[in-house]
């Protein structure tokens, strides 16, 4: 079993639809929670950063974190064709104090159609 | 800020030559990652460096990988000799420790390698 488990899709959706994206995880130690955005033939981006379980909201972003599940999710509202991308969950451990890799899922190609 | 940087965009090689891929992070970062993603395997992270040293290179697939940062604003990757099944984009990303910011990486646009 992979550590981080995410549905590759193809996700396609009428715009203006609400999303969810979700990953489950594995690794308990798993603290901090993000999610990126990849744009085709680019490199990824920051969207969403979470820490404890629970909701994040940011615009149209909202994400969720819950750690007893080992479950996040990320919604989308109002989608509109220009989120059409990659969307990655990622995650990481606590770490000593110096910076860490992340442990990706293997993204969600999510498509909002106009 | 231009963001990390990361050169050439594309190679295309002939199986057995030697590739390097160069990274410029984004200055005042300390962390530097590099990444290999491909469809099968996503996004997986090869090695990274906390201040120019190698912390964790456990993602390195063979001896034929080797990584470097002989400083701060710079790093290569070096695949010798490259094989068809290293045929996939390669990402640096960079981070600055720090409470708030932690564990934030900001990605370059990747290397497209093509191992013919």
């Amino acid at each position: 079993q992979k550590e981080v488990e995410q549905d590759p899709g193809p996700l396609s959706v009428p715009e203006g639809a609400i999303v969810s994206l979700n990953c489950t995880y594995s690794n308990s130690a798993f603290q901090y929670f993000m999610w990126y955005r990849q744009y085709s033939r680019k490199g990824p981006e920051l969207l969403m950063y979470t820490y404890s379980s629970g909701n994040k909201e940011d615009g149209r972003f909202t994400a969720q974190v819950d750690k007893s599940s080992k479950y996040i999710s990320l919604f989308i509202r109002d989608s509109q064709p220009s989120d059409s991308a990659t969307y990655l969950c990622a995650m990481i451990p606590p770490s000593g104090g110096g910076a860490d890799g992340l442990t990706f899922g293997k993204g969600t190609h999510l498509i909002i159609q106009p | 800020d231009a963001g990390v940087i990361q050169s050439p965009r594309h190679e295309v090689t002939e199986m057995g030559q030697e590739v390097t891929l160069r990274c410029k992070p984004i200055s005042g970062h300390n962390s530097l990652f590099w990444y290999r993603q491909t469809m099968m395997r996503g996004l997986e992270l090869l090695i990274y460096f906390n201040n120019n040293v190698p912390i964790d290179d456990s993602g390195m697939p063979e001896d034929r990988f080797s990584a470097k940062m002989p400083n701060a604003s710079f790093s290569t990757l070096k695949i010798q000799p490259s094989e068809p099944r290293d045929s996939a984009v390669y990402f640096c990303a960079s981070s600055v420790q720090g409470v708030l910011a932690k564990n934030i990486q900001y990605f370059g646009a990747g290397t497209r390698l093509s191992v013919l």
